[in-house]
């Protein structure tokens, strides 16, 4: 397998684009997290699917952010319209039901938002 | 809430010496698993070792241990015969699930530094 793959790898956009992530996970894994990663706050959980439902999207900040998971291959992060201080490196990880099975992280897109 | 809690912003070690991240953790859970990731320049995460809460034998993958204090809610790595390659961010994170949600928290990191 491939791994979690995510793109764009780099990202850089104006204030108010509309900017969308993509995560393809893990083939067969039951869960999908979408992190917001900086230095100021670290690693935050945005969202997260459990067999393509989300379950949890309490730590996505604001309404200009939305996430979907259309197919079990398949997941978006979208932002509308950007603004500066979303610029951070977002993560998508997908992993095995139960819990304690390992996290496998994409690579991360860095969004700049000028 | 859980949170969890990496003290050290900064560390160095010589190379072949032993270095040690501290984590702590606050939950009132008793079933939980704690993991420690690496994360070098190249952004990837990367699991180093993970632990289970109901074990009282503290993890080990090859030079990475970890010592486990449960009641104390501590979760320190320790890296031995530190190797330039090790050089990297170190998250420490808290997973659990209850009450049909799914919890992961992870510190702020640790910079590790190995010189040669």
């Amino acid at each position: 397998d491939a791994g979690v793959i995510q793109s764009p790898r780099h990202e850089v956009t104006e204030m108010g684009q509309e900017v969308t992530l993509r995560c393809k996970p893990i083939s067969g894994h039951d869960y999908l997290f979408w992190y917001r990663q900086t230095m100021m706050r670290g690693l935050e959980l945005l969202i997260y699917f459990n067999n393509n439902v989300p379950i949890d999207d309490s730590g996505m900040p604001e309404d200009r952010f939305s996430a979907k998971m259309p197919n079990a291959s398949f997941s978006t992060l979208k932002i509308q319209p950007s603004e500066p201080r979303d610029s951070a490196v977002y993560f998508c990880a997908s992993s095995f039901y139960p819990f304690n099975e390992k996290l496998f992280f994409g690579s991360g897109t860095q969004l700049s938002v000028l | 809430a859980q949170t969890v809690t990496q003290s050290q912003p900064e560390m160095s070690v010589q190379e072949a010496e032993t270095v040690t991240l501290s984590c702590t953790y606050d939950t009132s859970e008793s079933d939980y698993y704690l993991f420690w990731y690496k994360q070098p320049p190249s952004r990837q995460m990367i699991l180093v070792i993970r632990q289970e809460a109901y074990k009282q034998q503290n993890a080990t993958e090859n030079r990475f241990s970890v010592n486990f204090q449960k009641a104390a809610k501590s979760f320190s790595l320790k890296i031995s015969d530190s190797q330039l390659g090790d050089a990297a961010m170190y998250f420490c994170a808290y997973r659990s699930f209850q009450g049909g949600s799914e919890k992961l928290v992870f510190g702020k990191g640790t910079k590790l530094t190995v010189n040669p």
